[in-house]
C-alpha cells in the first residue's frame, strides 16, 4: 500500500527558505500514471495547492507562489522535495504531500494518497 | 484564473440529505473531485471524476454535475459525516484548483 512521508524543519525564520521532503514507500514514484503534489493549508483555513511535479522533472505551479516555489524529485531515493524562499507568516500552514491521477489515470486529476501532513511555522 | 466557489457551510438534521454545491467560473467545466476533511486529519478522496465513488466510500456519498456546477450528495447523513467539505478541479493547462470549503453540520 502506497504511503507518503512529509518531512523536514517544523520551524522556519521568515524571509527564509522553507524545505520539505516527500518520501513514497509501497510504490514507485517513477509511474508513468501519476504526478506528485504540494498542498497546504493555514490555520483554521482551506487548502491551497502549491505545485505538482512528474518522475521526469516536468514541475507545474500555483501562480500565486510560483515566483517562489521550486519542486524537484529524486527518483533514486523515491523522494520529491518543495523550496519556498523568502517565507513571511503567510506561509506557516499544514504542508501536505499527495499523489495526483495523470492523464490516463482512472482517478483523473484526484488527489487520492495523501501524507500525515507536517506544521510549519514562520517565526519573526 | 480557474476559481471554484462552495457555500461557507451547511446543516443537516440526521438522517436527512445534505447537497453541497460547487460552481466554476471556466467553460468547458472540467472534472471535479471531492474530499472529506475531519479535524487534524489530511483530506480524504469521497468522489472522482464528478461521480465516481473511490473503494471504501459509503454509498451515501454521490456526486453529480450540471453545466458549470458539481454537488456532492450525501444521504441519510449521519453524526460521523460532520467535516469540512473541498471541491477540486484542474484545468487543461496543469493548474490544479481548490474550492473554500464547506463546513457540514449535523444537527
Amino acid at each position: 500500500q502506497l504511503q507518503l512521508q512529509e518531512s523536514g524543519p517544523g520551524l522556519v525564520k521568515s524571509s527564509e527558505t522553507l524545505s520539505l521532503t516527500c518520501t513514497v514507500s509501497g510504490g514507485s514514484i517513477s509511474s508513468s500514471t501519476y504526478y506528485w503534489a504540494c498542498i497546504r493549508q493555514p490555520p483554521g483555513k482551506g487548502l491551497e495547492w502549491i505545485g505538482t511535479i512528474y518522475y521526469s522533472g516536468s514541475t507545474y505551479y500555483n501562480p500565486s507562489l510560483k515566483s517562489r516555489v521550486t519542486i524537484s524529485v529524486d527518483t533514486s531515493k523515491n523522494q520529491f522535495s518543495l523550496k519556498l524562499s523568502s517565507v513571511t507568516a503567510a506561509d506557516t500552514a499544514v504542508y501536505y504531500c499527495a499523489r495526483a491521477g495523470g492523464h490516463n489515470s482512472v482517478i483523473g486529476g484526484a488527489f487520492d494518497i495523501w501524507g500525515q501532513g507536517t506544521m510549519v511555522t514562520v517565526s519573526s | 484564473s480557474y476559481e471554484l466557489t462552495q457555500p461557507p457551510s451547511v446543516s443537516v438534521s440526521p438522517g436527512q440529505t445534505a447537497r453541497i454545491t460547487c460552481s466554476a467560473d471556466a467553460l468547458p467545466k472540467q472534472y471535479a473531485y471531492w474530499y472529506q476533511q475531519k479535524p487534524g486529519q489530511a483530506p480524504v478522496l469521497v468522489i472522482y471524476k464528478d461521480s465516481e465513488r473511490p473503494s471504501g466510500i459509503p454509498e451515501r456519498f454521490s456526486g453529480s454535475s450540471s453545466g458549470t456546477t458539481v454537488t456532492l450528495t450525501i444521504s441519510g447523513v449521519q453524526a460521523e459525516d460532520e467535516a469540512d467539505y473541498y471541491c477540486q478541479s484542474a484545468d487543461s493547462s496543469g493548474t490544479w484548483v481548490f474550492g473554500g470549503g464547506t463546513k457540514l453540520t449535523v444537527l
